[in-house]
């Protein structure tokens, strides 16, 4: 069972949309969540980090983690054209990153 | 532009030669990290330094991969006799030791061996 595992989509939703973004993890000992966002042909970009369990917001963007279940989701409201990018959810393991494979998001005008 | 950066962008190689990449990372950022990343997959780690001492690598990274970090600033990979399989985005990153967990990336080389 990998780490971390990640639908790779593509999603495809209407500009305006309300998007949620999912991953599952398997070892119950990570405490820290994160999101990138990668545009295509340029490097992940820091969306958002998490700890523990519970909601971060930030702007149209919530990252929420759910422990018991190993489950991690981002949601994006009102999307735009210019989300459309692939999301990475990422967990830190001993001194590295361990990323999902990510899912595509396409959000059309 | 402070961020982290890479060159070349792209690379295009033959089969058995070797090629080099650089990244220079955040200035104050002591820790530098190498990723691959395989279309459709997420990046996977590769190796990292602490300063100019090289601490982990991972199993992907063959006989013939090499990394430095001789100053502790930049960083070079160096890949020898190059395979078919060794297409994919070569991505750095760095961060402080102390918030290993927020890790900034650079745009990436692309490398295509033909």
């Amino acid at each position: 069972q990998k780490e971390v595992e990640q639908d790779p989509g593509p999603l495809s939703v209407p500009e305006g949309a309300i998007v949620s973004l999912n991953c599952t993890y398997s070892n119950s000992a990570f405490q820290y969540f994160m999101w990138y966002r990668q545009y295509s042909r340029k490097g992940p970009e820091l969306l958002m980090y998490t700890y523990s369990s519970g909601n971060k917001e930030d702007g149209r963007f919530t990252a929420q983690v759910d422990k018991s279940s190993k489950y991690i989701s981002l949601f994006i409201r009102d999307s735009q054209p210019s989300d459309s990018a692939t999301y990475l959810c990422a967990i830190p393991g001993f001194q590295k990153l361990v990323f999902g494979t990510g899912t595509r998001l396409l959000v059309s005008p | 532009d402070t961020g982290v950066s890479q060159n070349p962008r792209h690379k295009i190689t033959k089969r058995g030669q070797n090629v080099t990449f650089r990244c220079d990372p955040i200035s104050e950022h002591n820790r530098l990290y190498w990723y691959r990343q395989t279309l459709g997959q997420g990046p996977e780690f590769l190796t990292y330094f602490q300063n100019e001492a090289q601490l982990e690598k991972s199993r992907l990274l063959s006989d013939r991969f090499s990394a430095e970090r001789p100053k502790g600033s930049f960083s070079t990979l160096e890949i020898q006799r190059t395979e078919q399989g060794d297409s994919a985005m070569y991505l750095c990153a760095s961060s402080l030791a102390s918030r290993e967990n927020t890790q900034y990336f650079g745009p990436g080389t692309r490398l295509t061996v033909l």
